[in-house]
């Protein structure tokens, strides 16, 4: 079983759909939690950062982290084509100058 | 704030010869980078952490004497690829911690390098 557990996707919504990207793990010592977004041949680009459990809100993107359940999840509101990308959830557990273990990411296509 | 650059953003070179990439925190100290690797459609895979004054700290099955890691200030990292094969390409990202930023406890990553060996 890997540490971190992440839909593949593709997921392929209409503009202005709400999106809901998630991952599950398995360590119950991870501690930070962030949402990175990728463009093609780019590198990953910080969404979200979250320690702990609790919901964090920055404009459109939501994220939110249930350690009980060991389930993260980022949430897109009024999606737009520019949000096509693929998103990658990652986690520590003691924060950045610590080993980050990534999921495989989902692909996300919005499409207009 | 906390930019990072790499360069070269790619490079094409032939199998047994050597590879240096840099990796730059423009707007913050960083006393320590990552560098991962990323093959196409899977996610990066920590290869080495690099220490500021200090011997990197490689991931088991990364080879050390392969992958050079220099981490001599505290805005550059550099990552040679000696004596490339073709199985060596991939797309090779750095990442730098913000030791004095607002945010500490999360990497900023670099645009990345993507290296073809032929």
């Amino acid at each position: 079983q890997k540490e971190v557990e992440q839909d593949p996707g593709p997921l392929s919504v209409p503009e202005g759909a709400i999106v809901s990207l998630n991952c599950t793990y398995s360590n119950s010592a991870f501690q930070y939690f962030m949402w990175y977004r990728q463009y093609s041949r780019k590198g990953p680009e910080l969404l979200m950062y979250t320690y702990s459990s609790g919901n964090k809100e920055d404009g459109r993107f939501t994220a939110q982290v249930d350690k009980s359940s060991k389930y993260i999840s980022l949430f897109i509101r009024d999606s737009q084509p520019s949000d096509s990308a693929t998103y990658l959830c990652a986690m520590t557990l003691k924060g950045g100058y610590q080993k980050v273990t990534f999921g495989t990411g989902t692909k996300l296509q919005v499409i207009p | 704030g906390a930019v990072v650059s790499q360069h070269p953003s790619r490079v094409i070179c032939k199998s047994g010869t050597s590879v240096k990439i840099e990796c730059r925190s423009l707007d913050f100290q960083a006393t320590t980078m990552f560098w991962y690797r990323q093959f196409p459609k899977q996610s990066l895979m920590l290869m080495a952490t690099s220490n500021e004054g200090s011997k990197a700290t490689y991931e088991q099955g990364v080879e050390k004497d392969k992958f050079l890691i220099n981490h001599a200030s505290l805005t550059l990292s550099t990552l040679t690829v000696t004596s490339a094969h073709p199985e060596d390409s991939s797309f090779y990202i750095c990442s730098a911690v913000d030791k004095t930023g607002a945010v500490q406890e999360t990497q900023y990553f670099g645009p990345g390098t993507r290296l073809l060996v032929l």
